[in-house]
C-alpha cells in the first residue's frame, strides 16, 4: 500500500499478557517513530528510528516497552506484562527527514490497546 | 525539554465563526508544523513554517509564526463542520514533540 500500515487496529487483552504491535512504514522512508495516545490526549513520543542509528528510546515508559526495526523497514513495538494504563492507541510514522525538521511525518491510523 | 502550549484546550463554536488557536514555548523553534487529527485516523499535516514571521494561509486558514519563532498561531475564518477535529502543532529537536492539542468542534 501506499501509505503507513498499522495492525492489529484494535486488540484486546488482558493484564500481565504481552502485546506485539506492527507498524509498516512507507517504502523509502528512513525515519520510522511511535507515539501513544491516550483517550483525548495529545500525543507522547515513545521511541524514533533513523535509518541505521541507534533509536532514541528517550520517550519509552518504562522497561516493559520495547521496539525494533528490522531491516530499516517494518518495525514492532512490545508491551511486556501489560497494565490497564498502558491502554491507548499506538500511532506510528515515517518521514523522509528534511534538513531543519521540515520533513512530514505520515501517520497510519494507529492501533487501538484496551488492556482489561 | 522544549515543551509545547496550545491553547485553547477545548474550543467548541457554530458554523460560520472565526477562531483562533495558539502555539508556543519559551524555545526557539528551527520549523514547527500544524497537524490535524480527525476521529479514528491519524494526524495529516496542514503546514509547515520555517522562516520569524512568515505567514502561509491554505484556503480558509492561516498560520502564522511568531517573530521569534516561539510561537505560532492558527486562524480559521468562517469555520465549518468538517473542521472538526484536534489541532496538534510540532517542532523538531532530536526528535518530533507534539503539543497537546486543541479540540475544536464546529458545530452546524
Amino acid at each position: 500500500g501506499a501509505g503507513v500500515s498499522q495492525s492489529p487496529s484494535n486488540k484486546v487483552t488482558e493484564k500481565g499478557k504481552d502485546v506485539e504491535l506492527r507498524c509498516d512504514p512507507i517504502s523509502g522512508h528512513t525515519a520510522l517513530y511511535w507515539y501513544r495516545q491516550s483517550l483525548g490526549q495529545g500525543l507522547e513520543f515513545l521511541i524514533y528510528f533513523q535509518g541505521n542509528s541507534a533509536p532514541d528510546k528517550s520517550g519509552l515508559p518504562s522497561d516493559r516497552f520495547s521496539a525494533e526495526r528490522t531491516g530499516g523497514s517494518v518495525s514492532t513495538l512490545t508491551i511486556q506484562r501489560t497494565q490497564q494504563e498502558d491502554s491507548a492507541v499506538y500511532l506510528c510514522a515515517s518521514s523522509t527527514p528534511l534538513a531543519g525538521g521540515t520533513g512530514e511525518l505520515f501517520f497510519g491510523e494507529g492501533s487501538r490497546l484496551t488492556v482489561l | 525539554t522544549q515543551l509545547l502550549e496550545q491553547s485553547p484546550q477545548f474550543l467548541s463554536i457554530q458554523e460560520g465563526e472565526n477562531l483562533t488557536v495558539y502555539c508556543n514555548s519559551s524555545s526557539v523553534f528551527s520549523s514547527l508544523q500544524w497537524y490535524r487529527q480527525e476521529p479514528g485516523e491519524g494526524p495529516v499535516l496542514l503546514v509547515t513554517v520555517v522562516t520569524g514571521g512568515e505567514v502561509k494561509k491554505l484556503k480558509r486558514l492561516t498560520f502564522q509564526f511568531g517573530d521569534a519563532r516561539k510561537d505560532s498561531s492558527l486562524h480559521i475564518t468562517a469555520a465549518q463542520p468538517g473542521d472538526t477535529g484536534l489541532y496538534l502543532c510540532a517542532r523538531y529537536g532530536q526528535n518530533f514533540v507534539f503539543g497537546p492539542g486543541t479540540r475544536l468542534s464546529v458545530l452546524p
